[in-house]
């Protein structure tokens, strides 16, 4: 079964405003990426995490990993209509290489 | 261009025709998955294989089969495809990261 859990599963913003979706687990992570799904595409890469505390931007996008590897973020700053999709993260269990284990989700609506 | 090419993109078919969903990758990866995707469910992985021959159930592998006899395909066979199977479904290709097929929407009457 599923062990991270994202929140929000929905979140509406204004276009401008920021957004932040969480993905928590109840153990230790080897690692963690982001995918994004556009309406009516495919989840597309944006970035994997792997130490202890790090974090990574890219343009208006920042990811963090928790301390505890427990724990990773997506935050959007002031976001915009190309924004809008639902964004996933997935961690793989270090002993099935390459399986991965995604999210549920958060779907994304950005009002312009 | 790296791609993984999916066809048919949509099916309708009618419960108990078999049927069979390709997947293709030109990556040269050994590692490959297949997702179904359901509203509010996420991506559940069918079936994934690492290598040529190996192959081995994911999350959710009731109704479907798969092979894996050359590296860059793996498709999703549906013996007698039921209407719980109608969904959204994804092959991918590679693991760190993955790269996804652009989907192939199944409706079974």
């Amino acid at each position: 079964g599923q062990q991270v859990m994202q929140i929000p599963q929905y979140q509406h913003v204004q276009e401008g405003e920021d957004f932040t979706t969480y993905c928590n687990s109840s153990t230790t992570l080897s690692n963690i990426q982001w995918y994004k799904q556009r309406p009516g595409g495919h989840p597309v890469f944006l970035i994997q995490l792997v130490k202890s505390g790090e974090v990574k931007k890219q343009k208006r996008l920042t990811f963090q990993f928790g301390e505890a590897k427990k724990n990773s973020s997506l935050h959007i700053t002031a976001t915009q209509t190309t924004d809008v999709g639902t964004y996933f993260c997935a961690y793989d269990r270090g002993s099935t290489l390459g399986r991965l284990y995604f999210g549920r989700g958060t779907q994304l609506t950005v009002w312009p | 261009e790296a791609q993984v090419t999916q066809n048919p993109r949509y099916l309708i078919t009618v419960t108990g025709k078999k049927l069979t969903v390709t997947c293709s990758q030109n990556m040269n990866h050994e590692y490959m998955s297949w997702y179904r995707q359901d509203p509010g469910l996420g991506l559940r992985q069918i079936y994934y294989s690492m290598n040529v021959e190996v192959t081995d159930k994911g999350d959710v592998p009731e109704g479907y089969k798969v092979s894996r006899k050359e590296k860059r395909n793996f498709p999703l066979i549906l013996e007698s495809p039921s209407p719980n199977q109608t969904s959204l479904y994804f092959c991918a290709s590679g693991s760190q990261p993955q790269h996804f097929g652009d989907g192939t929407r199944l409706s079974i009457l």
